[in-house]
């Protein structure tokens, strides 16, 4: 079965930066473009970046773009969210989402992993 | 970038039926899919509808999903209502300009009373 397990959240203070590691089994992962989304506390989703199957495509939304890079280990089945500049605002816990395909010109969420806990704070 | 906007809450009994809306603000429903998706307290997202009605296998025939282009809105109909499905619902759909986006409504909060 898909698994998505989100590691390497934390606190952090304003303006430093962090690094989230999306490790997915149960599929072939060189298929299926990645996605990260996040959840401030008590709010709703927001679509954060995502990354084609074969790393060649990446989007980011507005509020998030030049601070953070996605990336992919094909090598390893991981996804990477590289967040720098990190703000306050940004304290969320982040998912890694599998998309139902590869990714050129449609986003279609499947599967989701459980969350890492992002806090912003000084 | 569009906005989705959903009711912020809905409430509804057990075993009756509830529609809950989501309305694109410019741009056609119909230009990009939509999705749905539950959330329960403490759980992630799980996918309920996919490409504005196509409903993911384990998923109950309970819910399915349309677009309505005269509305420009998509809706997402729970069929008799069980106190398993209070939770919150969102859809997402995606923007295609110059790159892909993804966009998600502010989620509604279903009550099942």
């Amino acid at each position: 079965q898909v698994q998505l397990v989100e590691s390497g959240g934390g606190m952090v203070q304003p303006g430093r930066s962090l690094r989230l590691s999306c490790a997915a089994s149960g599929f072939t992962f060189t298929s299926y473009g990645m996605h990260w989304v996040r959840q401030a506390p008590g709010k709703g989703l927001e679509w954060v970046a995502v990354i084609s199957n074969d790393g060649s495509h990446k989007y980011y939304a507005d509020s998030v773009k030049g601070r953070f890079t996605i990336s992919r280990d094909n090598s390893k089945n991981t996804v990477f969210l590289e967040m720098n500049s990190l703000r306050p605002e940004d304290t969320a816990l982040f998912y890694c989402a599998r998309d139902r395909g590869a990714v050129v010109g449609a986003i279609r969420l499947e599967f989701w992993g459980q969350g890492a806990l992002v806090t912003v704070a000084s | 970038n569009f906005m989705l906007i959903q009711p912020h809450s809905v409430s509804e009994s057990p075993g009756k039926t509830v529609t809950i809306s989501c309305t694109r603000n410019s741009g056609s429903i119909a230009s990009s899919f939509v999705q749905w998706f539950q959330q329960r307290p403490g759980s992630a997202p799980t996918n309920l509808i996919y490409e504005d009605s196509q409903r993911p296998s384990g998923v109950p025939d309970r819910f399915s999903g349309s677009i309505d282009r005269s509305s420009n809105s998509a809706s997402l109909t729970i069929s008799g209502l069980k106190t398993e499905d209070e939770a919150d619902y969102y859809c997402q759909s995606y923007a295609t300009n110059a790159q892909v986006q993804g966009v998600f409504g502010g989620g509604t909060k279903l009550t099942v009373l």
